[in-house]
């Protein structure tokens, strides 16, 4: 069965401490993953799409890798505006444009 | 650019009844699709539409139902309410119909009481 899952549940950091977050994958066939940003009550923010092993993107403090298994997502000096939860989303071959989403990483950034 | 826009953002219900949610697109999207979060957990797929005809559909009961329009606003429907049905209700667009990029708006927060 195609599975996203991410971990930690739950992470929280000091201001500019330095961490990743990880989105691992058991699907038949990817074809992109998607990394978006939540807060609390509103909708998913876009942040990033990755097709293929190796590919890596940057925004701000932000920045995403991709394997045959898993993603990351670091997390460079946070401040607490990036406090979020963060979930990752993969398309799979044949599944037109459902979003399959892990359950997400909760990140409070404290001061 | 406007984003993704939803209504309403808060519904309240009793168990029994029918609600009606409504989407508006990003301005020259032409996919909308539909989504369920519920609390703690990661957006559910519910429904697909391109150019007002039905291109995917997740694991939900008959009672959820939905269509697009000619301006490619969408409405989500759901009967016979269930307690189980409270949940944050999320509308996505995207430019085409295949593995495109999906941009959310803020989401309609249903609670079944």
């Amino acid at each position: 069965e195609d599975q996203v899952t991410q971990s930690p549940e739950a992470l929280r950091l000091q201001e500019g401490e330095s961490s990743s977050l990880n989105c691992s994958y058991t699907v038949s066939g990817l074809r992109g993953l998607f990394w978006y940003r939540q807060d609390p009550g509103k909708g998913p923010e876009f942040l990033f799409t990755l097709y293929s092993a190796g590919e890596e993107k940057e925004k701000e403090r932000l920045k995403a890798t991709l394997t045959k298994k898993e993603s990351f997502l670091h997390i460079t000096a946070p401040k607490p505006e990036d406090s979020a939860t963060y979930l990752c989303a993969v398309h799979l071959t044949g599944g037109g444009n459902k979003l399959t989403f892990g359950t997400g990483t909760q990140l409070k950034v404290e001061l | 650019d406007a984003g993704v826009t939803q209504s309403p953002t808060h519904l309240i219900k009793t168990r029994g009844q029918h609600v009606t949610l409504r989407c508006s697109p990003i301005s020259g999207h032409k996919s909308v699709s539909w989504y369920q979060q519920v609390l703690g957990q990661g957006p559910q797929f519910i429904f697909q539409y391109y150019e007002k005809e039905e291109r995917g559909r997740g694991n939900f009961p008959d009672r959820f139902s939905a269509r697009q329009f000619p301006n490619y606003s969408s409405e989500l429907n759901v009967n016979a309410l269930l307690l189980g049905d409270s949940a944050l209700y999320l509308c996505a667009s995207s430019h085409g119909n295949y593995q495109e990029t999906q941009y959310f708006g803020p989401g309609t927060r249903l609670l079944v009481l």
